[in-house]
Order: structure tokens, then C-alpha cells, then sequence
């Protein structure tokens, strides 16, 4: 499995503020990905990149921005956080061979 | 558009066999999979499913019928430790996963 960590893995803040996200993985997965679930609408892609060249904007992608630093890190940004931000952000990597997605173990933000 | 729809919840009995089904329409299908997921936690993987029939993997297994857009994830001899929520998506291309909003099963004693 995909060693996936996500940091902080709690987090509030206040309205106004900038926030970053950040993930790393140790599997050498070149596809990486930032969800955000919330009660009763399920997972929802904010931003994928495919290499450290490609980012692409996901269904949700207004609001937040991404940065992929290196294979193993991508990391997502609130420039302005609001209360509706507030949610469970995931992180999560393909493996290439089998499609399959793993997910790091989630960051809980909540906007004042 | 894309659709995926699935019970919003479900019981069972410890030990009893309980059916979860998805049906879906999507733009682009190139599989899907089954996710579990407990309260507050990551999901985790159980199942991919790309061409139609039957996969078993030991007490779960799933279905798929790409021509129906239609399938379920079957547990059988459950657990207590079976409480969570079930995830179905549909791989729509390039691993761009598209969910459900889940299906949470509560087995009790």
C-alpha cells in the first residue's frame, strides 16, 4: 500500500486566513490527488496532477489552489478560507499498474 | 453529467449476508471500485471491478454489469466490525475517480 501522510491532520482557523495543506507519499506514485468530503454529498476531486508538470483543475477547484513541489508532495492552499471550506481533506495516489487509489489519512479543517 | 447512486444506509445482524448495490451513469467508465470507510477515517481499498462478473475476495465480493450501469458489493458472514460507511466510484478516465455519497451499514448483535 501506498505510505501516504497528510499534515496538519487538524486544523481551525478563521475567516480570512491562508491555509496550506500539505502531502507526501513514499511509494514513488506519479499521480496525486486532493479530495474534500463532506456529510451526505461524499468525496469530491478539488485538484489531480499526473506529474510534477501537470496540474489539473478537479469538479471544486474554486477557492483552492495547488502546488506540487516535487513527485512525493503536492500540496493544497486556501488564499482566503470561509466557513463552507470547512470539511475533511483528503489526499490520495494512484498506483499506475492497477488504478487503484489510496488515501492518506485525512485533515480536518474547520473555518470560524 | 455524472450520477451514483446508493442506499444512504442500511442493517444487518452479526453473521447474516448484506448486499450494497450502485448504479451509476457517468460520462467515461473505465472500472469501478469499492471503498470502506470508518467514521473519521481514510477509506480503504476492497475491490475493482472492470470487466462484468463476479469478483471474490474472501468474505466480500463484487459485481459488475457495465451494460445495466449496476453493481453491488456483497458481505457475507459479517462482523461487528463491518459498521462503516461503503463507497462506490466510478473511474471515468485517468484514475479521476467520481463518488457516491456512501453507504453507511450499521450490524448489530
Amino acid at each position: 500500500d501506498a505510505d501516504v501522510t497528510q499534515t496538519p491532520r487538524n486544523r481551525i482557523t478563521k475567516t480570512g486566513k491562508r491555509i496550506m495543506l500539505e502531502c507526501s507519499q513514499t511509494k514513488g506514485h506519479d499521480r496525486m490527488y486532493w479530495y474534500r468530503q463532506d456529510p451526505g454529498l461524499g468525496l469530491r476531486l478539488i485538484y489531480y496532477s499526473f506529474d510534477v508538470k501537470d496540474i489539473n483543475k478537479g469538479e471544486i477547484s474554486d477557492g483552492y489552489s495547488v502546488s506540487r513541489q516535487a513527485q512525493a508532495k503536492f500540496s493544497l492552499s486556501l488564499e482566503s478560507a470561509i466557513p463552507n471550506q470547512t470539511a475533511l481533506y483528503f489526499c490520495a495516489t494512484t498506483d499506475g499498474r492497477t488504478d487503484t487509489q489510496y488515501f492518506g489519512p485525512g485533515t480536518r479543517l474547520t473555518v470560524l | 453529467g455524472q450520477n451514483i447512486d446508493q442506499p444512504t444506509e442500511m442493517t444487518a445482524t452479526e453473521g447474516a449476508i448484506v448486499q450494497i448495490n450502485c448504479t451509476y451513469q457517468t460520462s467515461g467508465f473505465n472500472g469501478l471500485f469499492w471503498y470502506q470507510q470508518h467514521a473519521g477515517e481514510a477509506p480503504t481499498f476492497l475491490s475493482y471491478n472492470v470487466l462484468d462478473g463476479l469478483e471474490e475476495k474472501g468474505r466480500f465480493s463484487s459485481f459488475l454489469s457495465r451494460s445495466k450501469g449496476y453493481s453491488y458489493l456483497l458481505l457475507k458472514e459479517l462482523q461487528m466490525k463491518d459498521s462503516a460507511s461503503y463507497l462506490c466510484a466510478v473511474n471515468t478516465g485517468f484514475q479521476k475517480l467520481v463518488f457516491g455519497t456512501g453507504t453507511r451499514l450499521l450490524v448489530s448483535p
